[in-house]
C-alpha cells in the first residue's frame, strides 16, 4: 500500500519556469513532511520541510504548499534552472510513537537551459 | 564531519551467497534506517531502529536481517541473495528529539548475478 503518492514521475521544464511537484497522504497521523533532492550518484539530501500546522513554507526558490483537508502538499520551484536538474522526493514521517520516513517514488526533473 | 557512512560502496554477489552492508553515524541520532531504492520505486523502508537494540519492519523486510550493535552502527544482512535484491541500498539516521531531517549516506549498488 503506497502511503504516499507522488507526481508526475517525470518533468521537463524550461529554464526560468516554474516546476512544481504534487504529493498526497493518507495517514493523518504523519507529523513532517519533507522534500528531498537527489543528485546522480549521491544520497538524497534535505531540500525544504514543513509541519501540518503550517500552510505555506518558502525557501529561496523553493516553496512548500500544504493543504491538510485535503492531505496534500506540492512543492514548487520557481525560476527554475539547469542545476536544479535531479530527482526529488516526498516524504512522510509517521506520528503516533513511531519516527519512519515513508517516501514517494521521485519525481525526476529535467530543467531545459 | 563523516555524517553517515556506508560500506561497501558496490557488490557483486552471485545467487545465494550471503553478505552485510555496514552503516555507521556519527551524529548521535536515535534512529537509524535501511532503503532500497529502485527506479519507478522510490526509497521503500526495509528496517528501522528507533534505539540501540529495538528494530522494526518496514515496507519490504522480506529476505533481510538487521542488527542495531550500538547507537553508531546499524547493519543490513542478506542470508542468501537473490536477483530481486539488486538494488540501490541507502542508511539514513535522524536526531527524532530535535525534529529534524533524516539524513543519508551514500548508498551501496548491490547487483545480484
Amino acid at each position: 500500500q503506497q502511503q504516499v503518492k507522488q507526481s508526475p514521475q517525470s518533468l521537463i521544464v524550461q529554464k526560468g519556469g516554474i516546476s512544481i511537484i504534487n504529493c498526497a497522504y493518507e495517514n493523518t497521523a504523519f507529523d513532517y513532511f519533507p522534500w528531498y533532492q537527489q543528485f546522480p550518484g549521491k544520497g538524497p539530501a534535505l531540500l525544504i520541510a514543513i509541519r501540518p500546522d503550517v500552510s505555506e513554507k518558502k525557501e529561496g526558490r523553493f516553496t512548500i504548499s500544504f493543504n491538510k483537508s485535503a492531505k496534500q502538499f506540492s512543492l514548487h520551484i520557481m525560476d527554475s534552472q539547469p542545476g536544479d536538474s535531479a530527482t526529488y522526493f516526498c516524504a512522510a514521517r509517521g506520528g503516533s510513537g513511531t519516527y519512519k520516513y515513508i517516501f514517494g517514488t521521485g519525481t525526476r526533473l529535467k530543467v531545459l537551459a | 564531519n563523516a555524517g553517515v557512512t556506508q560500506t561497501p560502496k558496490f557488490q557483486v554477489l552471485k545467487t545465494g551467497q550471503s553478505m552485510t552492508l555496514q552503516c555507521a553515524q556519527d551524529m548521535n541520532h536515535n534512529s537509524m534506517y535501511w532503503y532500497r531504492q529502485d527506479p519507478g520505486m522510490g526509497l521503500r523502508l526495509i528496517y528501522y531502529s528507533a534505539s540501540e537494540g529495538t528494530t522494526d519492519k518496514g515496507e519490504v523486510p522480506n529476505g533481510y536481517n538487521v542488527s542495531r550493535l550500538n547507537k553508531r552502527e546499524f547493519s543490513l544482512r542478506l542470508e542468501s541473495a537473490a536477483p530481486s535484491q539488486t538494488s540501490v541500498y541507502f542508511c539514513a539516521s535522524s536526531h527524532d528529539r530535535l525534529n529534524t531531517e533524516a539524513f543519508f549516506g551514500q548508498g551501496t549498488r548491490l547487483t545480484v548475478v
